[in-house]
């Protein structure tokens, strides 16, 4: 079935650590990003990629870093920087910018 | 800029009642796409309906309905009949063709509880 997967679906990290979320879609779509959802609040852009080797920053992309290297795979790195990391993460393809985005099951990463 | 309001944060009706779910965005431009997405527990969003602006027929899917209405600037959602399963977290949206790369922005969600 096609989809989006991304794993680990709870992330625990200690303060100063950088960690990777892992998004994977099968839907050969070209536009991938990463949302930000905090309760209470909608969605948040983080980062997001329309073609192989180019991405973009969102509205909130400082302490995150990403890479797409291949079409299926848009891993995202929050980083020591980010300040407040914990969050529930959303990541999300669409064929085109105007078009339906599907999205993952989604990370929530704790700080501990 | 662009903007989506969800004024309702929460609602709870009993099950078999239909309910209405408000979205009201902003935005300046001409051309634009209308979203709506359900956020049940397990924390997936689920596509319900896209609307383009030039596309002012509202729109039946079984249980759900949607009004779209550019004079108001309104794109709201009615469940009839809702039952247990409609609990979720409802996302209005809206992309326009200057942020079209992907940038929906998204409203803050209207939690929906039915109560059996």
């Amino acid at each position: 079935d096609g989809g989006i997967t991304q794993s680990p679906k709870y992330l625990f990290r200690k303060e100063g650590q950088n960690v990777t979320l892992s998004c994977e879609q099968n839907l050969n779509h070209d536009a991938m990003y990463w949302y930000r959802q905090d309760p209470g609040q909608g969605l948040r852009l983080i980062y997001y990629s329309q073609i192989v080797n180019d991405f973009q920053k969102g509205d909130i992309a400082e302490g995150y870093s990403v890479s797409r290297e291949k079409k299926e795979s848009f891993p995202l790195t929050v980083t020591s920087a980010q300040k407040n990391p914990t969050a529930f993460y959303l990541c999300a393809s669409s064929e085109t910018g105007e078009t339906e985005a599907f999205f993952g099951q989604g990370t929530r990463l704790t700080v501990v | 800029a662009q903007k989506v309001t969800q004024a309702q944060t929460e609602i709870s009706v009993v099950e078999k009642e239909d309910v209405t779910l408000d979205c009201v965005y902003e935005t300046r431009d001409t051309t634009y796409y209308l979203f709506w997405y359900k956020q049940p527990p397990s924390g997936e969003l689920v596509f319900l309906i896209r609307r383009n602006s030039f596309d002012e027929q509202n729109e039946i899917s079984g249980r759900y309905s949607w009004n779209f209405q550019k004079s108001t600037s309104s794109f709201n959602f009615t469940i009839t009949a809702s039952q247990v399963v409609d609990s979720a977290v409802y996302f209005c949206a809206l992309i326009t063709p200057i942020s079209r790369l992907g940038k929906l922005t998204f409203g803050t969600g209207t939690r929906l509880t039915i109560i059996p």
